[in-house]
């Protein structure tokens, strides 16, 4: 079966560092473009960053510099390391794969995980 | 950065009625507009996109319309599986891509 599966999440105190992990199946991680969104408390929807096929990256500006998305291969697997973390990071995280087979994402996606809950509080 | 607002809040109907959900974005988007159903513990699932194409396996009683800045989604006679958070999404201008706030569709 497709399907994205989250992992990782958990309460961490401002400041502190947590990875997320997407583990694919049914299809390769490498030959897509794998993004992380999240919903935070009562809020919408927020897309945070993307992964091309080629390695190129983008954040969303509030996660530039503390937030780096990268996927293992070998495990088919996507990840986002948070580091820096705030009480404005809390949210379920989810990771998305982008309906694009092409050259170029299409950026709106046909493929998402159930998403895992960061909290970061004190 | 796009802004895209979503409207009512909460919509409330009967099932078997028509809904009809709104999407607005604060510049043209094109026909750059995707929709996504949403239920809680659940993955997101991919509607509508290029503001009118159904996505793989979704029913004929989901419809989008709009272009430029105003969008809807119509769902024509609701089921009970339809009562969700809806939320619309640009993929016109990126990055970022931008999401509403989202409409929750109760049962009335």
């Amino acid at each position: 079966e497709v399907q994205l599966v989250e992992s990782g999440g958990g309460l961490v105190q401002p400041g502190g560092s947590l990875r997320l992990s997407c583990a694919a199946s049914d299809f390769t991680v490498s030959s897509n473009y794998m993004s992380w969104v999240r919903q935070a408390p009562g809020k919408g929807l927020e897309w945070v960053s993307v992964l091309f096929t080629g390695g190129k990256t983008y954040y969303t500006e509030s996660a530039k510099g503390r937030f780096t998305i990268s996927r293992d291969s070998s495990k088919n697997t996507l990840h986002l390391q948070m580091n820096s973390l705030r009480p404005d990071d809390t949210a379920v995280y989810y990771c998305a794969r982008d309906v694009s087979r092409t050259s170029w994402p299409y950026w709106y996606f046909d493929l998402w995980g159930r998403g895992t809950l960061v909290t970061v509080s004190s | 950065e796009i802004v895209m607002t979503q409207s009512p809040a909460t919509l409330s109907v009967s099932p078997g009625e028509r809904a009809t959900l709104s999407c607005r974005a604060s510049q043209s988007v094109s026909t750059k507009l995707a929709w996504y159903q949403y239920k809680p513990g659940q993955a997101p699932r991919l509607l509508i996109y290029g503001a009118s194409t159904r996505a793989t396996g979704i029913p004929a009683r989901f419809s989008g319309s709009g272009s430029g800045t105003e969008f809807t989604l119509t769902i024509s006679s609701l089921q009970s599986e339809d009562f969700a958070v809806y939320y619309c999404q640009q993929h016109d201008n990126w990055p970022p891509v931008t999401f509403g706030q989202g409409t929750k569709l109760e049962i009335k």
